[in-house]
């Protein structure tokens, strides 16, 4: 059974960078037929989709923070990473990393971790 | 960007009762649809893709149909479990969307 956990920081002082790295287990992030990405949810809010990666071929990443978004897969720890940099506090969410299919939708979840931007 | 829009954002009803969500896109999108159950404190969960296709798992009670632009999540006889917050979403094209939602809460 697929599983995915992020972990990283809870608490991001504003200006930095958020990072976060989600652990894949009972699969393999160098499997051809998934990207893997990643959503986010602030507070009492809806689903925000932030980007995915593919192994091999390419990154997709909403328009509305491509500037600062980088999302990047390790096969060597079957680990994906993201980076948010220059945060401000609408930058606040739980933050899920999720498999999709290829011309499917998000079919694994991990559980979320929560991201407080705040000095 | 294809905008999503739920109606209605909140809806009452009580166990046993059938109810239906729907999901417009601003734009077509052919079936390239999903329908997501959210509880407080949880990860989404898949309950429908391809607009109409069940998720592994996932009981019977609840369908799914439309395409292009036009969408309904029906779930039959509600048990208090379905009570939760419901999202439709676009994977039809880049950036992917949802809709912002609709609260299923118990009358």
């Amino acid at each position: 059974q697929l599983q995915l956990q992020e972990s990283g920081p809870g608490l991001v002082k504003p200006s930095e960078t958020l990072s976060l790295t989600c652990t894949v287990s009972g699969g393999s992030v160098s499997s051809g037929i998934y990207y893997w990405g990643w959503i986010r949810q602030s507070p009492g809010k809806g689903l925000e989709w932030i980007g995915s990666v593919h192994y091999s071929v390419s990154t997709y990443y909403n328009p509305s923070l491509k500037s600062r978004v980088a999302i990047s897969v390790d096969t060597s720890t079957n680990q994906f990473s993201l980076k948010l940099t220059s945060v401000t506090a609408a930058d606040t969410a739980v933050y899920y990393c999720v498999r999709r299919g290829l011309g499917a939708t998000f079919d694994y979840w991990g559980q979320g971790t929560l991201v407080t931007v705040s000095s | 960007d294809i905008q999503m829009t739920q109606s209605p954002p909140t809806l009452s009803a009580s166990v046993g009762n059938r109810v239906t969500i729907t999901c417009r896109a601003s734009q077509d999108i052919s079936n390239y649809l999903a329908w997501f159950q959210q509880k407080p404190g949880k990860a989404p969960k898949c309950l429908i893709y391809a607009a109409s296709s069940l998720q592994s798992g996932v009981p019977s009670k609840f369908s799914g149909s439309g395409s292009g632009t036009d969408f309904t999540l029906t779930i039959s006889s509600l048990q208090p479990e379905d009570f939760a917050t419901y999202y439709c979403q676009q994977y039809n094209s880049y950036p992917i969307t949802f809709g912002q939602g609709t609260r299923l809460e118990i009358k």
